[in-house]
């Protein structure tokens, strides 16, 4: 049974900073792994997706890695900002036709000013 | 990218009524889903909403509880029926075509049962 695994479940960091948030899961047969930014009581953003055969991808100041023999992935936020406060998943989507993706528990994360 | 309108945004509801959510989708799409986000956790897959057929439900989560209607390739409802104040959470609705392609989420729906 898949298993998706973040830590830290909370950060607290000053504005500037770079940090790192990590993702395992426990089987590697996945498709993909997608990252998502959660607001307070609002729905999911797609922040990035990297597909099973890549090692990364990068958006403006985000930058995700995937080792999937391993079982890792880590998001890599640079010059983190007050507003990138929020609650960031990482789900992982299983070989199969099902489509569900299999979520990680989050990382709360707050930039103070 | 799929633009995902999910209705209401928000409800209170009293307990032992029923409230029913509706996903809309500017897009075709081959796969809708429906999740759970209880307060403080993760998202839990509810079902498949699989189109002119009956939903695939997850262990744990029932058609009488969560029935769920599919009648096209871009609507989806899904019903909380026989409400208790367990059920207060967030429900999402997500789409997707399957594969490694990536999968989009609606705003959510935020229900608190009193």
């Amino acid at each position: 049974k898949q298993e998706v695994t973040q830590i830290p479940a909370a950060l607290s960091v000053p504005e500037g900073e770079n940090l790192v948030l990590n993702c395992s899961f426990t089987d590697s047969a996945i498709y993909n792994l997608q990252w998502f930014r959660q607001d307070p009581g609002k729905g999911l953003t797609s922040l990035l997706l990297i597909q099973s055969s890549q090692r990364e991808q990068t958006s403006g100041r985000l930058n995700a890695s995937l080792d999937k023999s391993s079982g890792r992935s880590t998001l890599y936020i640079a010059a983190s900002q007050p507003g990138d406060s929020a609650t960031y998943l990482c789900a992982v989507r299983p070989v199969g036709n099902t489509g569900k993706l299999i979520f990680g528990q989050g990382t709360t994360l707050q930039v103070k000013p | 990218s799929a633009v995902i309108s999910q209705k209401p945004s928000r409800d209170i509801c009293q307990r032992g009524t029923s409230l029913t959510i509706q996903c809309q989708v500017d897009s075709q799409v081959t796969m809708m889903f429906w999740y759970r986000q209880q307060p403080g956790q993760s998202l839990t897959l509810i079902a498949t909403a699989n189109q002119g057929s009956e939903a695939t439900y997850e262990s744990g989560f029932v058609i009488d509880k969560f029935p769920i209607s599919r009648p096209n390739l871009t609507f989806s409802t899904l019903t909380v029926s026989n409400m208790s104040p367990e059920d207060s959470s967030i429900y999402l609705c997500s789409v997707g075509q399957g594969g490694n392609t990536e999968a989009f989420f609606g705003q959510g729906t935020r229900l608190t049962v009193v």
